[in-house]
């Protein structure tokens, strides 16, 4: 099964400021998902990736399938950025059908 | 965009009594469902895999007795937790997926409190 660890756990930062969250997974996988969830508990989509780049907004999500490892970005943070950030991978290698695994995720908060 | 809705979005009940969660694919056909659970400062964790039509895939450890799901139609899938105890307090999610589509659309959850 794979197993997916992130990095950091906790971060904060000033308002402005440019944010790297981390991510590597064990074994070769279709696509990852980086994911956001509020206080209420909520989870929203950010991105699925399988390979380069991807932009949305402020946010930019890289991966590098050969070193199993994957970024998130936000750029000039603003305090409602702050929220846990999460990426999954699908269980299994290949695995796009899966279920997926998550990392513990990224409690980020960004103060004014 | 896709979305997915469940029902309810909070819920507390007595300890013993079934409680049942209802996720449902708004816009889109979705083959197959998941249903993911988060306790408190934990990650979420898979626990069934639901395929319309078919029985649900269980991960290991989670009892399919004591969670029963159906798919019955491809916009709807149910998780009946039957005979809740406190230790089933926690948060579940279900996320869907349309057709050889790998992305997966997540419901915004339940919290369920078993006093």
């Amino acid at each position: 099964k794979n197993e997916v660890e992130q990095s950091p756990q906790n971060l904060t930062a000033q308002e402005g400021e440019f944010i790297t969250i981390n991510c590597s997974y064990s074994v070769g996988i279709s696509a990852l998902h980086w994911l956001q969830q509020h206080p209420g508990g909520g989870i929203v989509s950010l991105f699925m990736l399988s390979s380069g780049k991807k932009k949305h907004g402020r946010l930019i999500a890289t991966i590098n399938i050969q070193e199993k490892h994957s970024s998130l970005h936000i750029t000039a943070s603003h305090p409602r950025d702050s929220a846990v950030y999460i990426c999954a991978a699908p269980l299994f290698q290949g695995g796009g059908a899966d279920g997926l695994t998550f990392g513990k995720g990224t409690h980020l908060i960004i103060q004014p | 965009g896709a979305v997915v809705s469940q029902h309810p979005s909070r819920v507390i009940c007595k300890s013993g009594t079934s409680v049942k969660i209802e996720c449902r694919s708004l816009d889109f056909q979705a083959t197959t469902m998941f249903w993911y659970r988060q306790f408190p400062k934990k990650s979420l964790m898979l626990m069934a895999t639901s395929n319309e039509g078919s029985k649900a895939t269980y991960e290991q450890g989670v009892e399919k007795d004591k969670f029963l799901i159906n798919h019955a139609s491809l916009t709807l899938s149910t998780l009946t937790v039957t005979s809740a105890h406190p230790e089933d307090s926690s948060f579940y999610i279900c996320s869907a997926r349309a057709g050889l589509v790998n992305e997966q659309f997540f419901g915004p959850g339940t919290r369920l409190t078993v006093l």
